[in-house]
């Protein structure tokens, strides 16, 4: 079946950098634009970032335009988040979303970064 | 980018019929017919419910439903059930450089 999960988060202090991981399975992962979404405990939902199916277009929210970084390895299946210059308000369950008709169809089950001194 | 607006909760018996309705601008829920509904229960991941401001992907009751007028997008819950007791979210394309903007999140609660 369908299986997106998420790696990498943890504890950081502001400033630092750190990196997410999402293994995908159970479908043609090169041919699916692939987002990030995060969620702020007890908030909703923030798009953060989206890359096409070949990795070759990428956009970002303003939020963490210039800081944050996606990526993929088709070969791999797995998408990734460069994370730099953290900042406290960037703490959030992190999620990884297969896009699909200008909506987010499969999600996996979240990796928390926190960014606290 | 701000966030749409949605209301923090809304309630209602089992059986009965609620809407949450999602506030935007010209720039995203006005400007494209992208808007789509996410269920999360707690400590869940995100399902999807609608997209396209009213389709329902395969597998999702037809007790939810999605509409829109003008800057203002609406996800209907008919029969509601205990199951249904979850947090809902609203997300839709923008124009801005922003390219997604999802909403504040509603808790609905089945009395």
């Amino acid at each position: 079946q369908v299986q997106l999960v998420e790696s990498g988060g943890g504890v950081v202090q502001p400033g630092r950098s750190l990196r997410l991981s999402c293994a995908a399975s159970g479908f043609t992962f090169s041919t699916y634009a692939m987002h990030w979404v995060r969620q702020a405990p007890g908030k909703g939902l923030e798009w953060v970032t989206v890359i096409s199916a070949d990795g070759s277009v990428e956009y970002y929210a303003d939020s963490v335009k210039g800081r944050f970084t996606i990526s993929r390895d088709n070969s791999k299946t797995t998408l990734y988040l460069q994370m730099n210059t953290l900042r406290p308000e960037d703490t959030a369950v992190y999620y990884c979303a297969r896009g699909w008709e200008m909506a987010f169809d499969m999600w996996g089950q979240g990796t928390m970064v926190t960014v606290s001194s | 980018q701000s966030a749409l607006t949605q209301p923090a909760s809304v309630s209602g018996s089992p059986g009965q019929s609620i809407t949450i309705s999602c506030t935007g601008t010209s720039s995203d829920i006005g400007d494209y017919n992208f808007v789509s509904w996410y269920q999360q229960h707690p400590g869940r991941a995100p399902k999807v419910l609608i997209f396209d401001v009213s389709i329902r992907p395969s597998g999702v009751s037809n007790r939810f439903s999605g509409s829109k007028s003008a800057n203002t997008a609406s996800l209907a819950i008919s029969g509601l059930q205990a199951e249904d007791e979850a947090d809902y979210h609203c997300c839709s394309r923008s124009s801005t450089s922003t390219r997604y903007v999802c909403g504040t999140g509603t808790m609905v609660t089945v009395l």
